[in-house]
């Protein structure tokens, strides 16, 4: 079974510019969350998409947002780019949504890089 | 709100020496708990996981035991290789939307030959 595959996996973009990201999950996975990496922050949680619906956002500011399409494929994007958007952007997929714990499958990341 | 703590790196051992990642948490409740390797260039790769109190994780010869009398979850491993070099993140499912997991700062290893 193939695993997460994330497009692209690196972007140099500059202060102003917006952005798409994408992240195709597990087959038969209806959950997409997105996480940020910084060396400063950490790992920090985005948002959650299942089947289609947000289901749960962390403390970023309004320029990003998401979706998730029919087919589980989440795509993320970040408007009005700024110097400290540049990140390690990862994308996990699991089973199932819910206040259980599903166990997720991170997906290799895209760099991105705001000049 | 929910918090990790990890200790910080990085941490460089011989090979064949013995391994303690120190983790703690804060949470409301009792939320699973994770360790997870990061090796360059990748994504993230869940280790092992403990889901209730006292309940041992154990994968590829690492070990965590989930203390809730002190809130932690430490890992451990008895003798490092240097293929074991990597970023480890310590984290925990939040209770209201199970999906959302809150990770420490991480820890780097370097295992030297």
């Amino acid at each position: 079974k193939a695993g997460v595959t994330q497009t692209p996996r690196y972007l140099i973009k500059t202060r102003g510019q917006q952005v798409t990201l994408s992240c195709s999950p597990i087959s038969g996975h209806r959950s997409v969350s997105w996480y940020q990496q910084t060396p400063g922050q950490g790992l920090q949680f985005l948002f959650e998409y299942f089947s289609e619906t947000q289901r749960n956002k962390g403390n970023f500011p309004g320029r990003f947002s998401g979706r998730q399409f029919s087919n589980s494929r989440s795509e993320m994007n970040v408007s009005t780019l700024e110097l400290g958007d540049s990140a390690l952007y990862l994308c996990a997929s699991s089973s199932q949504g819910g206040i259980s714990y599903n166990e997720q499958f991170f997906g290799p990341g895209t760099r991105l890089t705001v000049l | 709100g929910n918090s990790v703590t990890q200790m910080e790196g990085p941490v460089t051992l011989s090979e064949e020496a013995f391994l303690t990642i120190n983790c703690t948490y804060t949470a409301t409740g009792y939320p699973s708990l994770f360790w997870y390797v990061q090796y360059p260039g990748e994504g993230l790769q869940l280790l092992l996981k403990a889901t209730k109190a006292d309940d041992k994780g154990s994968n590829k010869g690492f070990e965590a035991t989930y203390r809730k009398e002190t809130t932690s979850f430490h890992l451990e491993k008895g003798s490092v290789q240097v293929s074991d070099s990597a970023v480890y993140f310590c984290a925990l499912s939040d209770q209201e939307y199970g999906n959302k997991l809150v990770f420490g700062a991480g820890t780097i290893l370097r295992v030297k030959s």
